[in-house]
């Protein structure tokens, strides 16, 4: 079965850096995906790992273990507009499967 | 601008009703897919298409709904027959090819009453 597992909410201060974590249980594997949603948009794509390891991308970092099913996003610098739901998806081989998000509160 | 669209961007209808929605993906890409989103939930797949060929479909798609693709370009998904349960964002994305790196449209929020 399909299985991804995250956080429903967290909050954070302006400035501050947080972790989100993921983990998953999925029949198959793709490379693993991060995005961020805005309440009524669109997902837009923040990264991608297939590699073990960490991308790091300007203010936005994404860790993955797939020995351990493990991934996480960290922001840092947090901003007000960092407030968002963010999405965990693991890529399968002709679609994305989306965990069910968590939503980021960024206070001043 | 350049990005997917989807038209409409809202939709109500009554249950019963049938409905279209139409994505245009970015043009230089070849596979396409939709998803339905409900509230606090992630994005559920529902088919992917490479160029016109439906290449795979989600148990979540009844046969109450059908997706094409006709020239390789834009898409349309049609929901017959309506009912409450199938209120929600219906999204379209579009790649280039693997890894999914999908960029997605605006969605159209379907309310069925």
């Amino acid at each position: 079965g399909q299985n991804i597992d995250q956080p429903t909410e967290m909050t954070a201060t302006e400035g501050a850096i947080v972790q989100i974590n993921c983990t998953y249980q999925t029949s198959g594997f793709n490379g693993l995906f991060w995005y961020q949603q805005h309440a009524g948009e669109a997902p837009t794509f923040l990264s991608y790992n297939v590699l073990d390891g960490l991308e790091e991308k300007g203010r936005f970092s994404s860790f993955l273990s797939r020995s351990k099913g493990y991934s996480y996003l960290l922001l840092k610098e947090l901003q007000m507009k960092d407030s968002a739901s963010y999405l965990c998806a693991v890529g399968g081989a002709n679609n994305l499967f989306f965990g069910t998000g968590t939503r980021l509160t960024v206070i001043p | 601008d350049t990005g997917v669209s989807q038209d409409p961007r809202h939709k109500i209808t009554k249950r019963g009703q049938n409905v279209t929605f139409r994505c245009d993906p970015i043009s230089e890409h070849n596979r396409l897919y939709w998803y339905r989103q409900t509230l606090g939930q992630g994005p559920e797949f529902l088919t992917y298409f490479q160029n016109e060929a439906q290449l795979e479909k989600s148990r979540l798609l009844s046969d109450r709904f059908s997706a094409e693709r006709p020239k390789g370009s834009f898409s349309t998904l049609e929901i017959q027959r309506t009912e409450q349960g199938d209120s929600a964002m219906y999204l379209c994305a579009s790649s280039s090819g693997t890894p999914n790196e999908q960029f997605f449209g605006p969605g159209t929020r379907l309310t069925v009453l």
